[in-house]
């Protein structure tokens, strides 16, 4: 089946830092990629939608300028945590819907701890 | 690497009727049991969280079982109704999320 990657899986920054994380479709071309993000023990939220070549679409309560996502070709999403402080650490995951059969696949996500 | 697999992947039920959608995995040493809810054109929503700790929860309508034992978690509908028609996925997350493919749920007035 099509696999979505993310890289890193896992990243420890200081407060402060800026942190990319990178959203991959391997296989299959998406012209809209979702970010989530899980608190630990929580569910999953969401918090953008990103389409290709656009301005991502922003959840309530999620700041666009400190969550930076850029959508720049069919394969590849990124989501920028500018500024990080603790309270962003997180587990964040991404999915990428199929152009053609709109089915969505999610990646593994990326474990932020902000030090 | 932990495999998720839902049965059925489709179902058409009439408004009114109590569903059972089926998830299981192959590694029973999980953290979490998720279970989503998919409408078209959107993203996630999620619907319940069991812990590794835990059997089943319940919200509204709903209740999620879950057997580490025998790698099955069970997603219980009551008194469908025609709003409940998306698509529902199960995950088993962790360290990484593993997603099932999903069961897409028409439910007829």
């Amino acid at each position: 089946g099509a696999v979505v990657s993310q890289h890193p899986s896992r990243v420890i920054c200081k407060s402060g830092t800026s942190v990319k994380i990178e959203c991959r479709s391997l296989d299959f071309q998406a012209t809209t990629m979702f970010w989530y993000r899980q608190f630990p023990k929580q569910s999953l939220m969401l918090m953008a939608t990103s389409n290709e070549g656009s301005k991502a679409t922003y959840e309530q309560g999620v700041e666009k300028d400190k969550f930076l996502i850029n959508h720049a070709s069919l394969t590849l999403s990124t989501l920028t945590v500018t500024s990080a402080h603790p309270e962003d650490s997180s587990f964040y995951i991404c999915s990428a819907r199929e152009v053609t059969h709109e089915t969505q696949y999610f990646g593994p996500g990326t474990r932020l701890l902000v030090l | 690497k932990q495999e998720v697999t839902q049965i059925p992947a489709a179902l058409s039920v009439p408004e009114g009727e109590n569903l059972v959608l089926n998830c299981s995995f192959t590694d029973s040493a999980i953290y979490n049991l998720q279970w989503f809810r998919q409408d078209p054109g959107k993203g996630l929503t999620s619907l319940l969280l069991i812990q590794s700790s835990q059997r089943e929860q319940t919200s509204g309508r709903l209740n999620a079982s879950l057997d580490k034992s025998s790698g099955r978690s069970t997603l219980y509908i009551a008194a469908s109704q025609p709003g409940d028609s998306a698509t529902y996925l199960c995950a088993s997350t962790g360290n990484q999320f593993y997603f099932g493919t999903g069961t897409s749920l028409t439910v007829i007035p």
